[in-house]
């Protein structure tokens, strides 16, 4: 069974331009989280989506913006871009039940902003 | 929300000797917990998880971890690290029956001295 894929893995964009993150999860999965990683800050939840409705969202300002498809597969939107934006997204899928609640991750897309 | 501590940023240990990574947690609920391992430009990967059962749960690869709900704790523990357990490790938090929220520790830095 494929991990979770996460394209592109590495992006390089400048200050007010939008960037569009993709996430496929897990094969049977439907929930799909989002974080953020930056060093000192750890992993920051972004938000969650569950049969295409974002069921719960972190604290970030609305530039940070979600979907999901109705194959599960999900997609991150940043709008104005700002320096400290830069950071390793990640994507996490979970099967979504009591007995595996378990979220398993891609290896990331790291983006850079200049 | 739950909160996860990793009271250790930084643990630099030899190879050959034991190591404890400490993550103690703030719910008086019903929890799972997990410990994740990430290596350099990789995702998280699951190390062990507790959903229920025994409260001392093991790795494949010699990691330990004992779930102490008195002491709202769940410690990584291994006997004997190798060069290879050099990573970041992160513990997790989620609460049953309350959806698929993860709440993260900020992370323990592991680097085994050879």
């Amino acid at each position: 069974k494929a991990g979770v894929t996460q394209t592109p893995r590495y992006l390089i964009k400048t200050r007010g331009q939008q960037v569009t993150l993709s996430c496929s999860p897990i094969s049977g999965h439907r929930s799909v989280s989002w974080y953020q990683q930056t060093p000192g800050q750890g992993l920051q939840f972004l938000f969650e989506y569950f049969s295409e409705t974002q069921r719960n969202k972190g604290n970030f300002p609305g530039r940070f913006s979600g979907r999901q498809f109705s194959n599960s597969r999900s997609e991150m939107n940043v709008s104005t871009l700002e320096l400290g934006d830069s950071a390793l997204y990640l994507c996490a899928s979970s099967l979504l039940s009591y007995e595996e609640n378990i979220q398993y991750f891609g290896a990331g897309t790291r983006l850079s902003v200049l | 929300a739950q909160s996860v501590t990793q009271l250790d940023s930084q643990v630099p240990v030899f190879e050959e000797a034991p190591v404890e990574l400490r993550c103690n947690y703030s719910s008086s609920v019903s929890v799972y917990l997990f410990w994740y391992v990430q290596y350099p430009n990789q995702g998280l990967q699951l190390l062990l998880k507790y959903l229920s059962g025994s409260t001392l749960v093991e790795s494949i690869n010699g990691f330990e971890a004992e779930f102490n709900k008195s002491q709202t704790s769940f410690h990584l523990r291994k006997p004997s690290v190798h060069i290879s357990d050099t990573a970041e490790y992160f513990c997790a938090v989620s609460e049953v029956h309350t959806g698929n929220q993860f709440y993260f520790g900020t992370g323990t830095s592991l680097t085994v001295i050879p």
